[in-house]
């Protein structure tokens, strides 16, 4: 069974489109994140839940909305997608408060922006 | 604030030989992580570094936590081709007492492994 699992693992969409990407984990980890890889592969924090509080949002767009309806689950909605948006955004999950960082990340969903 | 140096930004070996990257910072870290990210795939923790000084290995792999706590590298021995990818330097930022996993990344090394 996969750890972190997200969907869909491409997206190809036009500027101006809302679109979401959900994630699952099934480590019972009580903390998830999203995180933007750019073309440069450049990893940055987007947002941290901790048992569906958001913990940590940076300084991202209001058009990303995250969303976690329980622990095991965090979902991304973007709205009015926009050409500098495209990129490959991670999931991932790690123990409460983990001072270790030790992520567990999921596949990645690709999203291109046309 | 926090960044990471990580160097080099890519390397070209041939299979067999040894690898060695490193990452530097301005700022004092308390752990280290190095990841590995496969071709369309997520980052993967490969070693996780809390002490200074520390030298840990993990099958080929070595890492150490620099004594200044600024710094950590990664060795590869004996290079396969199953070693390309990125590797990345990781080390969480702390805000109130907790980092809650909030990485800052190096900018990643790019190994490519001719057989």
């Amino acid at each position: 069974d996969t750890a972190v699992s997200q969907t869909p693992k491409y997206l190809v969409t036009q500027m101006g489109n809302d679109k979401s990407i959900k994630c699952e984990q099934n480590l019972g980890h009580d903390t998830m994140y999203w995180y933007k890889q750019d073309s440069k592969k450049f990893l940055k924090i987007m947002f941290s839940y901790n048992n569906k509080e958001l913990i940590i949002n940076e300084t991202v767009p209001n058009r990303f909305s995250p969303k976690s309806p329980d622990k095991a689950h965090l979902n991304l909605h973007i709205n009015s997608l926009e050409l500098g948006d495209s990129a490959v955004y991670f999931c991932a999950s790690s123990q409460a408060a983990v001072g270790g960082g030790e992520l567990f990340f999921g596949e990645g969903s690709r999203l291109t922006v046309l | 604030g926090q960044q990471l140096n990580q160097s080099p930004q890519s390397m070209f070996i041939q299979e067999g030989e040894d690898v060695s990257m490193n990452c530097t910072s301005s700022s004092i870290f308390n752990t280290w992580l190095w990841y590995k990210q496969d071709p369309g795939e997520g980052p993967v923790l490969l070693i996780a570094l809390y002490k200074a000084g520390e030298l840990t290995s993990n099958g080929r792999l070595t890492a150490q936590f620099g004594i200044t706590r600024k710094d950590s590298f990664l060795n590869i021995s004996a290079s396969i081709p199953s070693d390309v990818g990125i590797y990345f330097c990781a080390g969480p930022l702390w805000a109130g007492g907790t980092s809650y996993g909030k990485l800052t990344f190096g900018q990643g090394t790019i190994l490519t492994v001719h057989p």
